[in-house]
């Protein structure tokens, strides 16, 4: 299973843009990258997810690198409820119903 | 849409018993995904449930078990309960028409072994 590298924190203040990189350079050709996040106390929750292209949702955008070794997530005003661990997950549509999750990233988001 | 519903919510158990959590997935959704959140360790992957049939699963010792039932209702079941299994079990459903259909998850149960 292909992995996925990230920061172990990062800070952010409120209603400012964050970005969270993720690396993955052993990505395969069929390999969908995944965001999900989990509150604290909750269960994880789905973000977005992309495969080549640029991705935008109403909770955030993916942007993912042309060679695929690369890609971030972009909340663009961020909120207190965005404090999160934040997964970047590498989906192989053949290995169904499992995500990889890495250590993901924690982000704080300060008033 | 009523969300993923796990019970019990808290469990507390002694060592060698064995516990049996239940997972109520999104209506229409027929795969049952199940995985283990522990400090050390994060989340890990235990089993997927697909039409009653197990169709992937995790590292983990044959403790651990699980079924899905007709209705996609999903149970796991663990044996002879050690301490290391204290953890946070999560289930999640999807509808999966396709490969990368999204997971949703429950809010887990928390499992504690004394």
């Amino acid at each position: 299973d292909a992995k996925t590298t990230q920061p172990n924190s990062m800070e952010s203040n409120e209603e400012e843009p964050v970005h969270l990189p993720c690396n993955h350079s052993t990505i395969s050709g069929t390999d969908y990258i995944h965001w999900y996040r989990q509150l604290p106390s909750q269960g994880p929750e789905y973000v977005i997810h992309g495969l080549t292209s640029n991705v935008n949702n109403r909770m955030a955008s993916l942007a993912i690198a042309e060679d695929r070794k690369s890609s971030t997530l972009i909340l663009h005003r961020a909120t207190l409820r965005d404090a999160a661990v934040y997964y970047c997950i590498l989906r192989d549509p053949s290995n169904t119903g499992k995500l990889i999750f890495g250590q993901g990233t924690t982000l704080q988001v300060k008033p | 849409k009523a969300g993923v519903t796990q019970t019990p919510r808290y469990l507390i158990k002694t060592r060698g018993q064995q516990v049996t959590l239940s997972c109520s997935p999104i209506s229409g959704h027929r795969s049952v995904s199940w995985y283990q959140q522990t400090p050390g360790q994060g989340l890990q992957f235990l089993f997927e449930y697909f039409s009653e049939t197990q169709r992937n699963k995790g590292n983990f010792p044959g403790r651990f078990s699980g079924r899905q039932f007709s209705n996609s209702r999903s149970e796991m079941n663990v044996s002879t309960l050690e301490l290391g299994d204290s953890a946070l079990y999560l289930c999640a459903s999807a509808m999966l028409t396709e490969s990368t259909d999204t997971q949703y998850f429950g809010p887990g149960t928390r499992l504690t072994v004394l």
